[in-house]
């Protein structure tokens, strides 16, 4: 069936530095893809979506990458803080699925001092 | 405006006992969904409604029951309650069915079945 994963379920980071956060797909006919934050004990957070139809879109520190041609998505976090410290998920949904979100296994960054 | 609100925030059951895990939006959202996430596993989604009076089964739906008698409320009930079922339920709302709309996701339920 189709699914959504990531690549590395851990990232450590140097705060200061650059996040990158790798997702791969399946779905071809995907059609808009999201990035969510998660702290703990809170629920998923928007963090920054991008449609199928477009292959980056930057927001304040954060940008998404998308290639279509080989279905992977990325996340950006430029500057990376420690309260960037979350799982980040990567979710995509498709007209094709009911617009039904379906979600990557996550991956945990940490942010060290 | 409080957005996706959910109770209760923990819940413990034994094994058999029924409950329900209550989800309200204020926000006139058509789409809600639940989803149950477990470790390593993100999330994976239990029913899912779009619109009053419409609910439909996600990739887990056994063991629960919704209805969506309004359009505020989205209430996700456990039918008997199993060990298998012990994770964190959250539930979401988002403001179209046929559009790709962000989800406005709740603080969660963490239910533990004993």
């Amino acid at each position: 069936g189709e699914s959504v994963g990531l690549h590395l379920p851990t990232l450590s980071v140097q705060e200061g530095d650059n996040s990158i956060i790798n997702c791969a797909y399946s779905n071809s006919a995907s059609d808009y893809f999201i990035w969510y934050k998660q702290e703990s004990g809170k629920g998923p957070q928007f963090i920054i979506d991008i449609r199928s139809n477009m292959d980056k879109r930057q927001g304040q520190r954060v940008t998404v990458l998308l290639n279509k041609t080989v279905k992977h998505l990325s996340l950006q976090i430029a500057a990376t803080q420690p309260g960037d410290s979350a799982v980040y998920f990567c979710a995509e949904n498709s007209r094709s699925n009911d617009y039904k979100l379906s979600f990557g296994a996550g991956t945990t960054v940490t942010v060290r001092a | 405006n409080a957005g996706v609100t959910q109770t209760p925030k923990f819940q413990v059951l034994k094994t058999g006992q029924s409950m329900t895990l209550q989800c309200a939006q204020d926000m006139n959202h058509e789409y809600m969904s639940w989803y149950r996430q477990d470790p390593g596993m993100g999330l994976r989604l239990i029913h899912y409604s779009v619109g009053a009076g419409i609910t439909d089964q996600g990739e887990v739906p056994n063991g629960y029951n919704v209805s969506r008698s309004t359009t505020e409320d989205f209430p996700l009930r456990l039918l008997s309650a199993a060990p298998s079922q012990t994770s964190v339920y959250f539930c979401a709302s988002s403001y179209s069915a046929n559009l790709n709309t962000e989800a406005f996701f709740g603080q969660g339920t963490r239910l533990t079945v004993v």
